[in-house]
């Protein structure tokens, strides 16, 4: 159990229709990163925040969109859906901003989203 | 641009050998690496890193080299196990930034 916690677990919708996926990080952690993984593929990263605002921003589409709460829980929001975006999401948080010597991050089990 | 890059998307071992699962890296910024193993449908766990200023590092039956020169790490598992065979992806970061680069990650078979 590495502490961070996706919810759902897996999500099935209709095309066009909007979706949230909900992460709480490690006890401690400061910042929280979103992932998709496609088919077995590799990791895309798509949104990294800290402390509440946006650090970094990856291959992530318009159609979605994510921040970060005072309580430092994360929502990645998924609008629009298409048949296309139906893929794991994770989420990963780490104590730091940066990267750098002891700064891992860990990732949360994901959230399956299928789109029909 | 792929920055960090794992050019063996797959590999098989007898059980009991050694399994070599090797990365290679473009930015001579980057300060930190990191091994993940994941199996299907699971998120990623992390395994073992190193810093730049190690060349190894050694956790049980998981050792990882660094060579910076050649801007290329390795992950040693000896003695590989059936338990063992899942995607290893390596990573990469600098304090100077943000992300964390990941490579297309290697699929490890054990053959018991």
């Amino acid at each position: 159990d590495s502490g961070v916690t996706q919810t759902p677990k897996h999500l099935i919708t209709a095309t066009g229709q909007r979706v949230t996926l909900r992460c709480s990080p490690r006890s401690g952690d400061l910042s929280v990163y979103w992932y998709q993984q496609s088919l077995d593929q590799g990791l895309q990263f798509l949104i990294q925040y800290y402390n509440g605002e946006e650090r970094a921003k990856g291959n992530i589409l318009e159609r979605f969109s994510a921040q970060q709460f005072p309580d430092l829980h994360s929502e990645l929001n998924l609008s629009s859906l298409e048949l296309g975006d139906s893929a794991l999401y994770f989420c990963a948080s780490s104590p730091l901003g940066q990267g750098g010597p002891g700064n891992t991050i860990y990732f949360g089990e994901g959230s399956w989203l299928t789109v029909v | 641009d792929q920055q960090v890059k794992q050019n063996s998307p797959s590999l098989s071992v007898q059980e009991g050998r050694i399994s070599i699962l090797n990365c290679d890296y473009t930015n001579s910024m980057f300060d930190y690496f990191l091994w993940y193993k994941k199996y299907p449908a699971e998120g990623p766990t992390f395994l073992i890193s190193i810093s730049s200023i190690k060349d190894k590092n050694e956790d049980g039956r998981f050792t990882v080299f660094l060579n910076k020169s050649a801007k290329h790490l390795s992950l040693h598992i000896v003695p590989s196990q059936p338990g063992d065979s899942a995607v290893y992806f390596c990573a990469a970061s600098a304090n100077t930034g943000n992300q964390f680069y990941f490579g297309t990650g290697t699929s490890l078979t054990v053959i018991p």
